[in-house]
């Protein structure tokens, strides 16, 4: 059984640097074909996708926010940390990480974790 | 980088009747990693097709998908109370989602 769950702060100041930790269980981040994604929902609005990282250490940015974003894994502990520098306002959002699973034949997200709620506010 | 337009933004239909949804895409893409998701209020997203026309797990047979290049198309044959919700597309896990779909009852 997949599971993901996000934690981190649910208040950060603007400016501030805001780090999330995916932790997740049921799987292992060495196995070949595997990733972990973030994606994240600004209140009543669309999806959208931010970073994947991969069983290989392969990482993947959006391309708009690429300069502010870093992710991290350690696989001993079954967790996938993302930093996003310099928060703003428009950053308030629900943050998702998601098991990503990956061959030749497909490429999707099949486990969400429950999301959590960033607020950037002074 | 691709660039995915859903339509219609809003779909307004009753129960039983079928829905379908556009995902067309700024160039080709590789029709085995085209993804729709569902999302319910207040809900994390779910897997829906995956590879363009592939039920995941515990998808009931009334959703499917088809298309190929740049148009892409989620049909719902029958809508159930349950299938109101928001459906995205993505043409791989590491890219942007359409904008999304909404359905809602008329």
């Amino acid at each position: 059984q997949i599971t993901l769950k996000e934690s981190g702060p649910t208040l950060v100041k603007p400016t501030q640097t805001l780090t999330l930790t995916c932790t997740f269980s049921g799987f292992s981040l060495t196995t070949s074909g595997v990733g972990v994604g973030w994606i994240r929902q600004p209140p009543g609005k669309a999806l959208e996708w931010l970073a994947l990282i991969y069983w290989d250490d392969d990482k993947r940015y959006s391309p708009s926010l690429k300069s502010r974003l870093t992710l991290t894994k350690d696989t001993s502990k079954n967790q996938v940390v993302l930093t996003m520098t310099n928060m703003d306002p428009v950053d308030t959002a629900t943050y998702y990480c998601a098991h990503n699973s990956y061959s030749t034949t497909w490429d999707r997200f099949d486990y969400w974790g429950q999301g959590t709620l960033v607020t950037v506010s002074s | 980088e691709i660039v995915l337009t859903q339509s219609p933004g809003t779909l307004s239909l009753s129960p039983g009747e079928r829905a379908t949804l556009s995902c067309r895409a700024s160039q080709s893409i590789n029709s085995n990693y085209l993804a729709w998701y569902q999302q319910t209020p207040g809900q994390a997203p779910r897997l829906l097709i995956y590879g363009a026309s592939s039920r995941a797990t515990g998808i009931p047979d009334r959703f499917s998908g088809s298309g190929s290049g740049t148009d892409f198309t989620l049909t719902i044959s029958r809508l159930e109370p349950e299938d109101f919700a928001v459906y995205y597309c993505q043409p791989y896990a590491a890219s942007p989602f359409g904008g999304g779909t909404k359905v809602e009852i008329k």
